[in-house]
């Protein structure tokens, strides 16, 4: 079973419409986070969480909330999508403590469309 | 601003030749460097690393160097395999923190033919 999950894997929704992205990790990871991959740009980061108090904005947030439910559990929402945030998002985890305390998990995409 | 560079977006290679992938920073206060691999329709791996405080990195066929003063770091595939192909993503740490946080390059697609 993967560590870190996705859901749902694709999504095609319609300009306006309110939509939420969900992340899972079993990994037992503190810290967590949303970024988006587009062409060319890379992976640039929406929303991080260091614990299920913290959540701090990234260098792109605008249009983007989160939730951190439960320290397994960090969800993105499109309160209103709007065609540009069509993009590949992903989840990922990492932990504070060991010696890979750099190192970031990476969940399997989900691939939003906003038409 | 985009402070982690990578520009080349694509590399061709020939199987069993070097795979030779550059990436340029404008950070001083990066102190921690690793590079991702990334295959289509899974998340990006985890893939060798480097402390600024060394030179070179080593790990199998992949080796990570760094040349702090010119703010430049690449990664060495030797030999290249068919299934090395992938998109490559440099990604660096700010020092300082101890958040987690990394700054990613947009990505190099390299392609080894058989």
């Amino acid at each position: 079973d993967a560590d870190v999950t996705q859901t749902p894997r694709n999504r095609i929704t319609k300009t306006g419409k309110r939509i939420m992205l969900e992340c899972s990790q079993t990994k037992g990871h503190d810290r967590m986070y949303w970024y988006r991959q587009d062409p060319g740009l890379g992976l640039r980061l929406i929303y991080y969480s260091f614990d299920v108090k913290d959540i701090n904005k990234g260098e792109i947030s605008d249009g983007y909330s989160v939730s951190r439910q439960a320290q397994a559990k960090f969800s993105l929402s499109l309160e209103s999508a709007i065609p540009n945030q069509t993009a590949l998002y992903f989840c990922a985890t990492s932990s504070q403590f060991g010696t890979s305390y750099y190192e970031q998990y990476f969940g399997p995409g989900t691939r939003l469309t906003v038409t | 601003d985009q402070q982690v560079k990578q520009n080349s977006p694509s590399l061709s290679v020939q199987e069993g030749r070097i795979s030779i992938l550059n990436c340029d920073y404008t950070n001083s206060m990066f102190d921690y460097f690793l590079w991702y691999k990334k295959y289509p329709a899974e998340g990006p791996t985890f893939l060798i690393s480097i402390s600024s405080i060394k030179d070179k990195n080593e790990d199998g066929r992949f080796t990570v160097f760094l040349n702090k003063s010119a703010k430049h770091l690449s990664l060495h595939i030797v030999p290249s395999q068919p299934g090395d192909s992938a998109v490559y993503f440099c990604a660096s740490r700010k020092g300082g923190t101890s958040y987690g946080k990394l700054t990613f390059g947009q990505g190099t697609i390299l392609t080894v033919h058989p």
